[in-house]
């Protein structure tokens, strides 16, 4: 079984700053891993997608996150907040080759101070 | 683009009642998901369904059915609502043919439901 944890469920960042959100998974064989996005009154929007490829994997904003196989992390960073990146940010972890399910973390909500 | 629509954006039901949350996806998907969402809980998924009049229970599928007629909706029905079901309601779809888009869940706006 699959099982993701976010450190962290609230963050408070700059503008201008660093952001990093941690993940944290637990899998029993070599996983896909997935962040997404929620902004106020919307579903969830992909952000990237990690799937045995290259282990740092770029995506969407300025977003981008590095699986490391021996910390089993795929923590999302971006270089330089901005304010429309405040938003809820989801972790998932499916088994891969086939497996369609998504075990999803508990969130990180993503505050941006001007 | 993908687009996955949800019949409501907002709900308010009394208990008791039977209630209907419709899903339709455009995309000839074959896999279509229901979750809820709540505060410090995450998305927890209740059904799955990965072809037509197919379903497989998720995690907390008490309380809840699912039909799913047509490829393209997915329907999540309470059959007696009870107030510990207010919740935001996320439909999702993924696709099943090889590709770097498989498995990629696409999700509606939510519709959230509050159960008096």
């Amino acid at each position: 079984a699959q099982s993701v944890t976010q450190l962290g469920s609230h963050v408070s960042v700059s503008e201008g700053a660093l952001v990093l959100l941690r993940c944290n998974y637990s899998s029993s064989v070599p996983p896909y891993l997935f962040w997404y996005v929620q902004y106020p009154n919307q579903g969830l929007q992909l952000l990237l997608k990690y799937t045995s490829a290259a282990t740092l994997v770029k995506g969407i904003n300025g977003f981008e996150a590095e699986f490391k196989k021996s910390e089993t992390s795929f923590h999302l960073t971006k270089p330089s907040a901005h304010m429309s990146d405040a938003a809820e940010y989801f972790c998932a972890v499916s088994a891969g080759g086939g497996n369609e399910k998504l075990t999803f973390g508990t969130g990180t909500r993503l505050t941006i101070i001007p | 683009d993908v687009k996955v629509t949800q019949s409501s954006r907002y709900l308010v039901k009394r208990t008791g009642e039977k209630v209907f949350l419709e899903c339709v996806q455009d995309m000839d998907h074959e896999n279509m998901f229901w979750y809820r969402q709540d505060p410090g809980l995450g998305l927890r998924l209740i059904y799955f369904s990965y072809d037509v009049k197919m379903k497989e229970k998720g995690d907390i599928p008490e309380g809840y059915s699912v039909s799913r007629e047509k490829k393209e909706r997915f329907s999540l029905i309470l059959e007696s609502a009870s107030t510990n079901q207010t919740s935001m309601y996320l439909c999702a779809s993924s696709s099943r043919i090889q590709g770097k888009l498989r498995e990629t869940q696409y999700f509606g706006p939510g519709t959230r439901l509050l159960v008096l």
